[in-house]
């Protein structure tokens, strides 16, 4: 149980267009959705929390107009980034946190981002 | 199929030495992460091994054997603020990032 996909899970795309991540919750509802960036090396920064029905909070220093989420149900949450550019390509990570749990955050695969 | 194995939790005392393990089973291998995460917060990352042998920062060790896809997480000089839960994460050969389900240390006084 308690399984988080992304789709898709690599991408490719040209500078100047927009991408969009999806970060599913399989077998559980999640109130809460996270979503990362990690750099190589390095640990997760966390960009963003996604709550169902309210509009996300971001952390600092994360623009809300280029990474636009959007958490429209208890399973979805989606990540766009928009007019993409060289400096954005990274790994984004989501993860989710169930209704009925306690603090446990259940991560996604994550999905590479290469812009060229 | 790709695993990553942990055990669900541990105790341990203050002041003691405590030892998380982690094996794994991946396609292919970019390295090895180590998370801690303290409940209701975001994962802070702690280690990367890439190459055999151990890597010490300060109270935390991690050590990896890629021929036994093994990986271990040392805390020494235990404190109560450790109490948390230690994540293993494997990164493919496909960059993607296997994740286990994590650990959860008690520290008992």
């Amino acid at each position: 149980g308690a399984v988080v996909s992304q789709h898709p899970s690599r991408v490719i795309c040209k500078s100047g267009t927009s991408v969009k991540i999806e970060c599913r919750s399989l077998d559980f509802q999640a109130t809460t959705m996270f979503w990362y960036r990690q750099f190589p090396k390095k640990s997760l920064m966390l960009m963003a929390t996604s709550n169902e029905g309210s509009k996300a909070t971001y952390e600092q220093g994360v623009e809300k107009d280029k990474f636009l989420i959007n958490h429209a149900s208890l399973t979805l949450s989606t990540l766009t980034v928009t007019s993409a550019h060289p400096e954005d390509s990274s790994f984004y990570i989501c993860s989710a946190r169930m209704i009925a749990g306690v603090n446990e955050q259940y991560f996604g695969p994550g999905t590479r981002l290469t812009v060229t | 199929g790709q695993n990553i194995d942990q055990p669900t939790e541990m105790t341990a005392t203050e002041g003691a030495i405590v030892q998380i393990n982690c094996t794994y089973q991946t396609s292919g291998f970019n390295g090895l992460f180590w998370y801690q995460q303290h409940a209701g917060e975001a994962p802070t990352f702690l280690s990367y091994n890439v190459l055999d042998g151990l890597e010490e920062k300060g109270r935390f060790s991690s050590f990896l054997s890629r021929s036994k896809g093994y990986s271990y997480l040392l805390l020494k000089e235990l404190q109560m603020k450790d109490s948390a839960s230690y994540l293993c994460a494997v990164m493919d050969s496909n960059y993607q990032l296997i994740w286990g389900a994590g650990t959860k240390l008690i520290i008992k006084p």
